[in-house]
């Protein structure tokens, strides 16, 4: 079975850092361009990231770019977002998906992010 | 900025036919914007209907189709069921490894 599961959310204050993971499993990860999607509470959702399938080109949501990290780990099938300076505006459920054709396929079930004092 | 534009919320009548449009604050949407579209329930996470503008995902009924119609792209639900009612989304690829979502439409079914 194919999945995607999200985890490392958690109350952060205002400045912190966050470390999300997203650990996959039945198929090949190394061979897919992976995103990670957000959604804050009660509001839509909104792209945040993308990276290749090797690691090697990424891109960013420009309230997101030179505070967030993209990465991943293609021996333990694992994707990852760093998270520093934190703001408020950051809380949501982060989900990660898997990328088909310029789109999103398979999603995880989210970890979510607040960020208070 | 360029937004992705939707209609906050639409209602269609069981077993009747709706069309959900995603278009551009400025511009028009063609299938080099890559339309793609999503389906979401509360306390759910999304799940993809279509892609590349008129394909359906992996076990998607036949009952959801994708097109461009005129200037915009568009989703369009034929023999709506209650289990339709949700919120949905389209996504626009952007260039330059860029993605917008659209707002989202609330969809209901009555």
């Amino acid at each position: 079975e194919v999945q995607l599961v999200e985890s490392g959310g958690g109350l952060v204050q205002p400045g912190g850092s966050l470390r999300l993971s997203c650990a996959a499993s039945g198929f090949t990860f190394s061979s897919y361009w992976m995103h990670w999607v957000r959604q804050a509470p009660g509001k839509g959702l909104v792209w945040v990231s993308r990276i290749s399938s090797d690691g090697s080109t990424t891109s960013y949501a420009d309230s997101v770019k030179g505070r967030f990290t993209i990465s991943r780990d293609n021996a333990k099938s694992t994707l990852y977002l760093q998270m520093n300076n934190l703001r408020a505006e950051d809380t949501a459920v982060y989900y990660c998906a898997t990328s088909n054709s310029h789109a999103f396929d398979i999603w995880g079930q989210g970890t979510m992010v607040t960020v208070s004092s | 900025q360029t937004v992705v534009t939707q209609e906050p919320s639409l209602s269609v009548s069981p077993g009747g036919t709706v069309t959900l449009p995603c278009g551009l604050s400025s511009g028009s949407v063609s299938t080099t914007y890559y339309p793609s579209w999503y389906r979401q329930t509360p306390g759910q996470a999304p799940r993809t209907l279509i892609y590349n503008a008129n394909t359906r995902s992996s076990g998607v009924p036949d009952r959801f189709s994708g097109s461009i119609l005129g200037n915009k792209a568009a989703l369009t639900i034929t023999g709506a069921q209650a289990d339709d009612e949700s919120d949905y989304y389209c996504v626009l690829y952007m260039g330059s490894g860029n993605w917008v979502f659209g707002g989202g439409t609330k969809l209901t079914v009555l």
